[in-house]
């Protein structure tokens, strides 16, 4: 298994501003993705941030908006940039091994913009 | 792409009675099927997952899941709900094998009345 530890767990932010949300794993992995849960919705990836590379984006999802960072092979930021009310949500990190096809996840940013 | 459709968004259950989540996926072939559940504050923990082999499987804290190619489905079943099983629960499904991108259903929030 994996452990996750992702902070903040939760925050209010103004509107306009910026949060990096961190997610840290016990172990070194592979893929790390990033999910957003919006209020009485279901998980929608954002994207996946291998290490060495450029992170991947969904459709609907700009690295202008939310950069990521993957400086290490235990380690990822995201970043909700220039924040307005529709981004309150909660920001899950996931991480998956290779040989494995099971998910692990973070418990969650709870982000409230106002 | 593939989908998953989860029909009741709401169940309400008395404690003792059985429970059956309903799961249908759309994909081409035979998907990696998950589902996950989600307490209030809490990340996402795996019940249970489909690969290949027995369409019957068992996951933790008493639920199992059929495939049936069939029907498309994977429906979620527990003979006798605890009042701790009140949360949400979300089927999932990935294509091909080692951890890709998951798709999730929107989920079906499970009340558990005395």
């Amino acid at each position: 298994s994996a452990v996750i530890s992702q902070k903040p767990s939760r925050d209010i932010c103004q509107r306009g501003t910026s949060l990096t949300i961190q997610c840290q794993v016990d172990s070194q992995v592979t893929m790390m993705f990033w999910y957003r849960q919006q209020p009485g919705q279901s998980l929608t990836l954002i994207a996946t941030a291998n290490q060495g590379s450029e992170a991947t984006y969904e459709s609907g999802f700009v690295i202008d908006k939310f950069p990521i960072s993957r400086p290490n092979l235990t380690f990822s930021t995201l970043t909700v940039s220039n924040m307005s009310p529709e981004d309150s949500s909660i920001y899950l990190c996931s991480v998956g091994r290779g040989g494995s096809t099971e998910a692990f996840f973070g418990q969650g940013t709870r982000l409230t913009v106002v | 792409a593939q989908s998953v459709t989860q029909p009741d968004i709401h169940i309400t259950v008395s404690e003792g009675a059985s429970l059956e989540l309903r799961c249908n996926y759309s994909y081409g072939a035979t998907p990696y099927l998950f589902w996950y559940v989600q307490s209030p504050g809490q990340g996402l923990q795996l019940l249970l997952k489909y690969f290949s082999g027995d369409t019957l499987v068992q996951g933790i804290k008493g639920f199992e899941a059929e495939f049936k190619r069939s029907q498309s489905s994977f429906n979620l079943r527990k003979p006798s709900v605890h009042w701790s099983d009140a949360a949400e629960y979300f089927c999932a499904v990935a294509i091909s094998g080692g951890y890709q991108k998951v798709t999730f259903g929107i989920g079906t929030k499970l009340q558990v009345i005395p």
